[in-house]
């Protein structure tokens, strides 16, 4: 399985883009990169997911490095529902989440 | 439609003592799995099944056994309650999606063993 990085922890304004950067670089080729948060104690929610080209949905824009080793997720206009960990997973059948980004956003 | 459901929601046990998690879905979606989250830390793969019948270990399947009789149930079973099974349960279901997977996730079940 892919190693990841991401930071501990980031702060962001609401109404503000938040810009959430993953770092995957032993990824492989057939491996997708997905996305998935956490807001207090339930259960993660899918956001996202792309293999190497850029993705966007309602919730959050992917945006994959072209040699695949690094991530960034764009949330456009964070509001403070967003307040969450954020899950960065390369993986494909079986996923594993490691420790993620504590996402604050403030008023 | 419900999406994955679980029960209880919260259970206590003691030491020794068996029990079983309960899980459905209602999505028709063959893959489904178990992940246990310790305080602090991400969620750990127990047990996946790719479908009705089938069953396969993940990270950390000691002390738990699981079967897969219908696509909508998947059950955890702990067999001797241990304190190290102190955790948050969920249970999770997938299905394709633009080449990959979305994961659905239930709300959880709050184990206590003492």
């Amino acid at each position: 399985d892919a190693k990841t990085t991401q930071p501990t922890s980031m702060d962001c304004a609401e109404g503000r883009a938040a810009n959430l950067p993953c770092n995957h670089s032993t990824i492989s080729g057939n491996e997708y990169v997905y996305w998935y948060r956490q807001i207090h104690s339930q259960g993660p929610q899918y956001i996202i997911h792309g293999l190497k080209n850029n993705e966007t949905n309602e919730m959050a824009s992917l945006i994959i490095t072209e040699d695949r080793k690094s991530s960034t997720l764009i949330l456009p206009h964070a509001t403070l529902r967003d307040t969450a960990v954020y899950y960065c997973i390369p993986g494909d059948y079986k996923l594993s989440f490691g420790a993620g980004t504590t996402v604050t956003v403030r008023a | 439609n419900a999406g994955v459901t679980q029960t209880p929601k919260f259970q206590v046990l003691k030491t020794g003592q068996s029990m079983t998690l309960q899980c459905a879905q209602d999505m028709n979606h063959e893959y489904m799995s178990w992940y246990r989250q310790d305080p602090g830390m991400g969620l750990r793969l127990i047990h996946y099944s790719v479908g009705a019948g089938i069953t396969d270990q993940g990270e950390v399947p000691n002390g738990y056994n699981v079967s897969r009789s219908t696509t909508e149930d998947f059950p955890l079973r702990l067999l001797s309650a241990a304190p190290s099974q102190t955790s948050v349960y969920f249970c999770a279901s997938k299905t394709k999606a633009g080449g990959g997977y979305e994961q659905y996730f239930g709300p959880g079940t709050r184990l206590t063993v003492t």
